[in-house]
């Protein structure tokens, strides 16, 4: 399975400001997918990063306020903007086995609390 | 669309016991399960999976057991360990667009 690492792992902002979240793969994928995890909750598909092309935003996700970038096969970067005290979660990226979607492999994650 | 539920948000077991996570779906279209291990402060783990041409897969410990009539899946772990102890997530996927859509996690203790 592929390595994800992501940083940074946990960070507390302020409200109104926006933070980027990095994640690096060991292994060139075709698709990168963020995720959020609120807390005590399930994980909710945030959007799918393809290089080379705009991410794709599930229901609920704008680009605006999640805005993320492709640059290449191996990273991804999602930032969280104008954040909000509803925006603490965590976010995790995660890479499918060889070109799914199904099973997925993830990061460890970014703890955010935004106060 | 797809939901996925799991019958107890908790779940506390005797070190050495065997353990049982179920999850339930909804769409009997779904082909495809896989479970996660998330401990405190890290992302998910994959475990196992199986598709729906199966009832039962093992693993090293664990076991996956699929019903589809009654739109079923369990999580069985053997001589259950103190490192058990994390939150489980069974997902499932179905149709064209091959997501997974995840249940809400039970969250496994283990007690000396």
């Amino acid at each position: 399975s592929a390595v994800i690492s992501q940083k940074p792992s946990r960070d507390i902002c302020q409200r109104g400001t926006s933070l980027t979240i990095q994640c690096q793969v060991d292994s060139q994928v075709t698709m990168m997918f963020w995720y959020r995890q609120q807390p005590g909750q399930s994980l909710t598909l945030i959007a799918t990063a393809n290089q080379g092309s705009e991410a794709t935003y599930e229901s609920g996700f704008v680009i605006d306020k999640f805005p993320i970038s492709r640059p290449n096969l191996t990273f991804s970067t999602l930032t969280v903007s104008n954040m909000s005290p509803e925006d603490s979660s965590i976010y995790l990226c995660s890479v499918g086995e060889g070109t799914g979607r199904e099973k997925l492999f993830f990061g460890s994650g970014t703890q955010l609390s935004v106060l | 669309g797809e939901s996925v539920g799991l019958h107890l948000p908790t779940l506390s077991v005797q070190e050495g016991d065997n353990s049982i996570i179920n999850c339930a779906y909804s769409n009997s279209a779904s082909d495809y399960f896989i479970w996660y291990k998330q401990e405190s402060g890290k992302g998910p783990q994959f475990i196992i999976d199986i598709r729906s041409n199966m009832d039962k897969r093992q693993g090293q410990r664990v076991t996956v057991l699929l019903n589809k009539t009654v739109k079923h899946l369990s999580l069985q772990i053997a001589a259950t360990q103190p490192g058990d102890s994390a939150v489980y997530f069974c997902a499932v996927s179905s149709g064209s667009a091959r997501q997974l859509t995840f249940g809400s996690g039970t969250q496994l203790t283990v007690l000396p």
